[in-house]
């Protein structure tokens, strides 16, 4: 059965501070890791990423995948308030339109 | 280009009772999903359509849970009768040849 963990499960800090979230799986077939911020309802796509060491970046956030170990880190640089949300990671795999299997999330609390 | 609508935003029902989503996803997509989000988890597939047929529907509870996507557009999911397990988000997603993963902003279903 796939399996994907994400550590931690909660994290509260200040605004400011560098936060890393942690991601690791095991799935047959692995296709690409993605990672989805969740303020409400809908997730929204963060990163998409299918090989390893090739750093993705867009404004404060960073993500970095590790095939050989299994897992995959989102760095959040200088938090802000609107940074507060759930990071879902998510794992593509090799099937017939590319199913989705999720983490549990962390929940990010940046207090100001 | 329009994003994957759904339909209600909220339900509350009895237990017992039966209930209906709606999707529609973005134009073109092939692939529609149909995920499950229970509060504090990450969202776990019930079923995957590729055009009108069904891909995976190994995680959905056959014995209350439905699902068609008869013209190979809209879907519908069904619950009959509903459980109070069954509170949570469900969320629709739609892709195209398994990239570019869009989410339905989803619909909470509360079973009192």
């Amino acid at each position: 059965e796939d399996k994907v963990v994400q550590s931690p499960l909660s994290l509260v800090v200040h605004e400011g501070d560098t936060v890393t979230l942690n991601c690791s799986y095991e799935v047959t077939n692995f296709r690409s890791l993605l990672w989805y911020k969740q303020e409400k309802k809908a997730p929204t796509f963060l990163f998409m990423l299918t090989s390893s060491g090739i750093e993705k970046k867009s404004g404060r956030l960073s993500s970095i995948l590790d095939k050989k170990e299994l897992f995959s880190i989102l760095n959040i640089t200088a938090t802000q308030t609107g940074d507060s949300a759930v990071y879902l990671c998510a794992v593509g795999v090799e099937t017939s339109g590319s199913r989705l299997t999720f983490g549990e999330g962390t929940q990010l609390t940046v207090n100001p | 280009e329009a994003g994957v609508a759904q339909s209600p935003r909220y339900k509350i029902i009895e237990k017992r009772q039966s209930v209906a989503f709606w999707c529609n996803p973005i134009s073109g997509h092939a692939t529609l999903y149909w995920y499950q989000q229970i509060l504090g988890q990450g969202p776990k597939l019930l079923i995957q359509f590729q055009n009108n047929g069904v891909v995976d529907d190994s995680q959905l509870p056959k014995d209350r849970f439905s699902a068609e996507r008869l013209k190979g557009v809209d879907s519908t999911l069904k619950i009959q009768p509903a459980k109070l397990e069954d509170s949570a988000v469900y969320l629709c997603a739609s892709s195209s040849l398994g990239y570019g993963y869009t989410f339905g902003s989803g619909t909470r279903l509360t079973v009192v």
